[in-house]
């Protein structure tokens, strides 16, 4: 059983796009995540969702929104697309709590053209 | 600030040897806790150990250990008997408790490769 998943693996598209990436777990987790993996492989946070209660990043430009239906997902649209927006996109998940390590799902790679 | 700092960008060991990937870490917090995940080529991020600021010994999980040496500031990872599975980057990361948003701090990341 796959804890967090994310769709698609693979996202090539155009400049000024628009796009979305979906992200399940089915830990019971209370808290989900997503970040942004440059080409250097650092890893940076975009977002944080607990209980339905969004913490956004301030650093993170308005073309970026999540999405949480309920808390078992996390989506993350992504308006005009630019070309620095190509990196790999991480959703993750932890239960609140000491230790609370955080679960990744495998990755989606945006390519923008 | 909060800060997470992995000095070695790369690094290559012979299989089967030992391997210290070193981290340090600031915060004024007392109660906080040091993370060590793993990326293979492949691409997801695997958790490998946790330690607690107040944890008296440190974490161990099956080779892997955690060298926590709380005056220096240090949380090092430690790798016994290296296989060529280990080759990976390796990140280090911190949670204090002023983050109400479980929000992890993250070094740069550490290449290892494992030459056979």
């Amino acid at each position: 059983d796959t804890a967090v998943s994310q769709t698609p693996k693979y996202l090539v598209t155009q400049m000024g796009n628009d796009k979305s990436i979906k992200c399940e777990q089915n830990l019971g987790h209370d808290t989900m995540y997503w970040y942004k993996q440059d080409s250097k492989k650092f890893l940076k946070i975009m977002f944080s969702y607990n209980n339905k209660e969004l913490i956004i990043n301030e650093t993170v430009p308005n073309r970026f929104s999540p999405k949480s239906p309920d808390k078992a997902h996390l989506n993350l649209h992504i308006n005009s697309l630019e070309l620095g927006d190509s990196a790999v996109y991480f959703c993750a998940s932890s239960q609140g709590g000491t230790p609370y390590e955080q679960y990744f799902g495998p990755g989606t790679r945006l390519t923008v053209t | 600030a909060q800060k997470i700092t992995q000095t070695q960008p790369g690094m290559f060991v012979q299989e089967k040897e030992a391997v210290t990937l070193d981290c340090t870490y600031d915060t004024s917090d007392q109660s906080y806790g040091l993370f060590w995940y793993k990326q293979p080529s492949s691409g997801e991020m695997i958790f490998l150990i946790y330690q607690g600021s107040y944890d008296e010994q440190n974490a161990t999980e099956g080779r892997y250990s955690l060298n926590f040496q709380k005056a220096r500031k240090s949380a090092n990872l430690v790798i016994s008997a290296s296989q060529l599975g280990d080759s990976a980057m390796y990140f280090c990361a911190m949670r204090d408790s002023m983050d109400s948003n479980y929000q992890l701090i993250w070094g740069a990341g550490t290449k290892l490769i494992i030459k056979p």
